[in-house]
């Protein structure tokens, strides 16, 4: 089992509809990252979290560390929002990563 | 403009050869990380450095070695001991090694003749 699973593992949504990806992790962190990775393999840091939530625009990043698990939504989707997503979950310099989730926005 | 600058973009490495990714960056980092990516699986750890004149392992290094002399450079080398290099690599920095927003590069990917 991994320490961070990943959900959906693909997902594709029409333009200007509401996503949500789901994050669990089964190890102790101090902080949750949500990374972007676009066509080419650049990443991009969107959050770093320890508790409650945050927002950037039509991004939206919340985690509940009792349950362990972090959601990103993403509000009114655009194509450009096509990625994989990517949560990382742990402490300090030891960061485990999950398999990504692959959004496609359709037009 | 600041950033991680990861050269080159592709890699090709032939059987018995060591190949060495750069990696630099202009943040003012002290730390700094190197993963790797396959398909279907998370990014894993290589080796990190928490400062200048020291690294550590990460979860699988062995087969590859890193050095770092300079503040700003964490160059990456896969050597003929790496049976299975065919991968995207990617070097991170972050302002210190405690929970600080990560910065990557654009990867390398490298494959093996």
């Amino acid at each position: 089992k991994n320490e961070v699973e990943q959900s959906p593992q693909n997902l594709t949504a029409q333009e200007g509809e509401f996503i949500t990806i789901n994050c669990s992790y089964s190890v102790g962190i101090s902080a949750l990252h949500w990374l972007q990775q676009h066509p080419g393999g650049g990443i991009v840091s969107l959050f770093m979290l320890s508790s409650g939530k945050k927002k950037h625009g039509r991004l939206i990043a919340t985690i509940n560390i009792q349950e362990k698990h972090s959601s990103l939504h993403i509000t009114a989707s655009h194509p450009r929002d096509s990625a994989v997503y990517i949560c990382a979950a742990g402490t300090g310099n030891q960061f485990y990563f999950g398999t990504g989730t692959s959004l496609t926005v359709i037009p | 403009d600041g950033g991680i600058t990861q050269s080159p973009k592709y890699l090709f490495r032939k059987e018995g050869q060591n190949v060495t990714l750069s990696c630099e960056q202009n943040l003012n980092h002290d730390a700094m990380y190197w993963y790797r990516q396959d398909p279907g699986q998370g990014l894993r750890l290589i080796y990190y450095s928490q400062i200048v004149n020291d690294f550590q392992k990460g979860d699988i290094a062995e087969g590859y070695s890193v050095s770092r002399e300079k503040k700003e450079s964490f160059p990456l080398t896969v050597t003929s001991a790496q049976k299975n290099p065919t991968a995207f690599y990617l070097c991170a920095s972050s302002m210190s090694w405690a929970n600080e927003k990560l910065f990557f590069g654009s990867g390398t990917q490298l494959s093996v003749l």
